[in-house]
């Protein structure tokens, strides 16, 4: 069974620096992997996902991933925050052909001005 | 394209009341999945229906029911509520499960309904 740590469960930041948000993941096949953001009162919506292919994947607004399996790892991260960062980010695992998705606890990235 | 819709978006119950969240998509989608979202623990699957007319339990299904109407709709029941019930509930689609789909699983989420049960 797949599970996931996110080893963080907040994060705060200046705006216009780096964010880094770490995530580890455990699977016993090749798993996908993706991050989700939440914003206040809203639903999840999908910022990156890894399928096997290239092991750094870009996602929307500026946030980028790297899958690193010897590390287990697949941190997710932005050059320069922006106050419309301010959020909660799940990392989630799936093994291939599994209908179930592995949630982390969820980060929760708070942007200072 | 609307996505995945949900209602209602707020519900407060009195313990021991029933209802149905109702869920749709208009993706096309082949499986649909309910979540209940509380603080500190991520989302948890509470039951999923990997194509029409079949339905399997999840991570926390006791004290809830779930109803593949047809391809597009998936509704969740609780038959009897009772505080412990009180959570944010998600629902989500995804092309899985379909001859051809992606073997990844990506899902596409609604924007939440919010039980209170008093």
């Amino acid at each position: 069974a797949q599970s996931v740590t996110q080893l963080d469960s907040h994060v705060s930041v200046s705006e216009g620096t780096p964010v880094l948000l770490r995530c580890n993941y455990s699977s016993s096949y090749s798993p996908s992997l993706f991050w989700y953001v939440q914003h206040p009162n809203k639903g999840l919506q999908l910022l990156l996902k890894y399928t096997s292919a290239a092991t750094l994947v870009k996602g929307i607004n500026g946030f980028e991933a790297e899958f690193k399996k010897s590390e287990t790892s697949f941190h997710l991260t932005k050059p320069s925050a922006h106050m419309s960062d301010a959020a909660e980010y799940f990392c989630v695992v799936s093994d291939p052909g599994d209908y179930k998705l592995s949630f982390g606890a969820g980060t929760t990235v708070t942007v200072r001005a | 394209n609307a996505g995945v819709t949900q209602t209602p978006k707020f519900q407060v119950l009195k313990t021991g009341q029933s209802m149905t969240l109702q869920c749709a998509q208009d993706m096309n989608h082949n499986s649909m999945y309910w979540y209940r979202q509380d603080p500190g623990m991520g989302l948890r699957l509470i039951y999923y229906s990997a194509s029409e007319g079949t339905t399997d339990k999840g991570e926390v299904p006791n004290g809830y029911n779930v109803s593949r109407l047809n391809k597009r709709e998936f509704s969740l029941r609780l038959e009897s509520a009772a505080p412990s019930q009180t959570s944010v509930y998600f629902c989500a689609s995804s092309e899985a499960g379909g001859w051809g789909t992606p073997s990844y699983n990506e899902q596409f989420f609604g924007p939440g309904t919010r039980l209170t049960v008093l």
